[in-house]
């Protein structure tokens, strides 16, 4: 497809269950963004990988978060142990080359039960 | 720290109204971006417009226009003559460092409708 595709739209899983998020940007774009966006923290960055350098791992809000990204091109978001607290909808972005315009996916909807 | 406030939460209009976003920053690095995001009901967040900070030049492009002021920590967005179609929550976002979607602090966002 044309834009950044997101999968699954929806997930629900049960507390303390494990769960992967996947991305797939738009073909060419080196760089990919990972934010989560919540009812009460809003928007708040993840993570960011650029081609084949050391990820920014800055935003990631505990040791049970934690993403790859394969062959520069599909990444995955992990989440251990899932939380209540981690319900929220994850968005993915990629760009070309760091560059300001960024394009999103449509985000996973995780809710935790 | 970083921070962004965008005070108004909800906004509504009348189709062919203007209408401003308010966005305020705030921020201790002299060399900073700014960025405004759309996002409409299918939940993507659509790119509009980044600033640099030594860049206080005003932009217009169609029916969007951004006023940038230093002076006050401000950057906001007027929509002319809106449409329906402008409906949507409307992101400010700040980097300390990065002109890309890298380690972005956004506002709570600014919920807009505009009502035929």
């Amino acid at each position: 497809g044309a834009g950044v595709s997101q999968s699954p739209s929806n997930k629900v899983t049960e507390k303390g269950k494990d769960v992967e998020l996947r991305c797939d940007p738009i073909s060419g774009h080196t760089a990919l963004y990972w934010y989560r966006q919540s009812l009460g923290q809003g928007l708040e960055f993840l993570i960011y990988f650029q081609g084949n350098s050391a990820p920014d791992k800055s935003g990631l809000p505990s040791d049970r978060f934690s993403a790859e990204r394969t062959g520069g091109s599909v990444s995955t978001l992990t989440i251990q142990r899932t939380q209540q607290e981690d319900s929220a909808v994850y968005l993915c972005a990629s760009s070309f080359r760091g560059k300001s315009e960024a394009f999103f996916g449509q985000g996973t909807r995780l809710t935790v039960v | 720290a970083q921070k962004v406030t965008q005070a108004q939460t909800e906004i509504s209009v009348v189709e062919k109204e203007d209408v401003t976003l308010d966005c305020v920053y705030e921020t201790r690095d002299t060399t900073y971006y700014l960025f405004w995001y759309k996002q409409p009901p299918s939940g993507e967040l659509v790119f509009l417009i980044r600033r640099n900070s030594f860049d206080e030049q005003n932009e217009i492009s169609g029916r969007y226009s951004w006023n940038f002021q230093k002076s006050t920590s401000s950057f906001n967005f007027t929509i002319t003559a809106s449409q329906v179609v402008d409906s949507a929550v409307y992101f400010c976002a700040l980097s300390e460092r990065y002109g890309s979607a890298r380690q972005l602090t956004f506002g709570s966002g600014t919920q807009l409708t505009v009502l035929p």
